[in-house]
């Protein structure tokens, strides 16, 4: 099924470790985009590749790195992770026409 | 500043008690309105796009309306089945790529 594939779906880390939360997905979009979640707040831009080759900052960059390796693939990096980056985060690719988001199913990340 | 408010933050109805979602918002000029469904442990999934004041979109128990501050989502004779957090997002019409975020609405519906 077409969609999009992130992995891991669950892991804790500890303060200053680092780790690389994947993202694939199979629609043949070209935007992908990195948004975290919290509770009581909506949905936060991290980064966001308009296109193979390229990314940009969102609302929330500080504390991440991203690499679109391909148009398939787009890698969200914490190298010094903190209690503060505990969230969920979601890959996301938007249809061909501009509008509507498909989500992953997201990773639940906490740092102790 | 660009801005989305969604109320109540969560909602508990009886099987089959109609009601409705508000989602307002600020921007300087809508490029369009999106409505997402959350399940819990799963990402948003898409129900509607709305694009002007007036328009309205259908989609089984759920109709989404819009003016010019704000969108209503209207639940019609819900079912337990449509207990989840309904998202509401804005994208201005000067961006081509972001999306402001309300924090949701968790329905609850009891059989």
């Amino acid at each position: 099924n077409a969609g999009v594939t992130q992995t891991p779906k669950f892991q804790v880390l500890k303060t200053g470790q680092s780790m690389t939360l994947q993202c694939a997905q199979d629609m043949n979009h070209n935007s992908m985009y990195w948004y975290r979640q919290d509770p009581g707040m909506g949905l936060r831009l991290i980064y966001y590749s308009a296109s193979e080759g390229t990314t940009d900052k969102g609302e929330v960059p500080n504390g991440y790195n991203v690499s679109r390796l391909n148009k398939r693939e787009f890698s969200l990096r914490l190298e010094s992770a903190a209690p503060s980056q505990t969230s969920v985060y979601f890959c996301a690719t938007i249809w061909a026409g501009g509008y509507g988001y498909t989500f992953g199913s997201g990773t639940r990340l906490t740092v102790v | 500043e660009d801005q989305v408010t969604q109320s109540p933050e969560a909602l508990r109805l009886q099987e089959g008690e109609s009601s409705s979602l508000n989602c307002s918002y600020t921007v300087s000029g809508l490029r369009g309105l999106f409505w997402y469904r959350q399940d819990p442990g799963k990402g948003p999934e898409f129900l509607f796009t709305l694009y002007s004041a007036g328009e309205e979109k259908e989609k089984e128990r759920l109709k989404a309306t819009l003016t010019k501050k704000e969108s209503f989502l209207h639940i019609t004779a819900p079912k337990p089945e449509d207990s989840a957090t309904y998202l509401c997002a804005v994208q201005d019409q000067d961006s081509n790529y972001q999306l402001i975020w309300g924090a949701g609405t968790k329905l609850i519906i009891k059989p």
